[in-house]
């Protein structure tokens, strides 16, 4: 069976620190990835999504920037926070097989940023 | 533009009592958009509940259903009978295979049900 480990759980970090989210998935090889982020009282967005290890697609510009150091991989990460960084992120993979693919999500990590 | 609407949390309903959870979408430059509902559980990740791919279908888990329904653009969340451990968000969701199997959320809504 497919799992997926995000780390960490919650964040509280200042403006203007660095951050590193991960997550991990075990149980299939070459999985799709994505980082989706919620804001408090706003919607679930895709963020990045990768087919293959060293390539990543951003999909929305956050100042945010995510890679794909091996296959089962997945980080998110900024050198300088800003406030509107904060919110639920979440870490998913499909199989990668083509199609309209069903998504599997972590189980997120809570940021914020003060 | 794509999007998704849904009931605005959030809802409170009695063990036993029927839900209707409301989803409606717009899918202007998706040809054949994918329609989920997806649950977070407290404490848990996002889970998919059901999914449906072709206009006029049904989907069914764990009790709830919702038909594609593309005249009036709608997938709404039904259970006929609710218990308390179905109390979680639940995000109505619109997909499609460009850009990476890209999702489109709702805002989720909130259930609680009352014992």
């Amino acid at each position: 069976a497919q799992t997926i480990h995000q780390w960490p759980v919650a964040e509280i970090k200042a403006v203007g620190s660095p951050l590193s989210l991960g997550c991990t998935i075990k149980g299939k090889s070459s999985p799709n990835l994505y980082w989706y982020w919620q804001a408090t009282g706003g919607t679930l967005q895709q963020l990045f999504y990768s087919i293959t290890v060293g390539q990543v697609e951003s999909v929305v510009q956050l100042n945010l920037s995510a890679s794909r150091p091996k296959d089962d991989q997945f980080i998110l990460s900024t050198e300088k926070l800003l406030l509107s960084h904060s919110g639920f992120y979440l870490c998913a993979w499909s199989p990668g097989l083509g199609g309209t693919e069903t998504l599997y999500f972590g189980s997120g990590t809570r940021l914020t940023v003060l | 533009g794509d999007s998704v609407t849904q009931t605005e949390g959030p809802v409170t309903v009695s063990e036993s009592e029927s839900l209707i959870i409301n989803c409606t979408y717009s899918a202007t430059s998706i040809a054949y958009p994918n329609l989920f509902w997806y649950v977070r559980y407290p404490g848990e990740g996002l889970q998919l509940l059901l999914k449906v791919i072709t206009a006029g279908q049904k989907g069914s888990s764990r009790g709830f259903e919702a038909t594609y329904n593309k005249e009036t653009t709608s997938f709404h969340l039904q259970k006929a009978s609710v218990q308390e451990s179905d109390s979680a968000v639940y995000y109505c969701a619109l997909g499609y295979g460009s850009s990476g199997n890209k999702l489109i959320f709702g805002i989720g809504t909130l259930l609680s049900v009352k014992p």
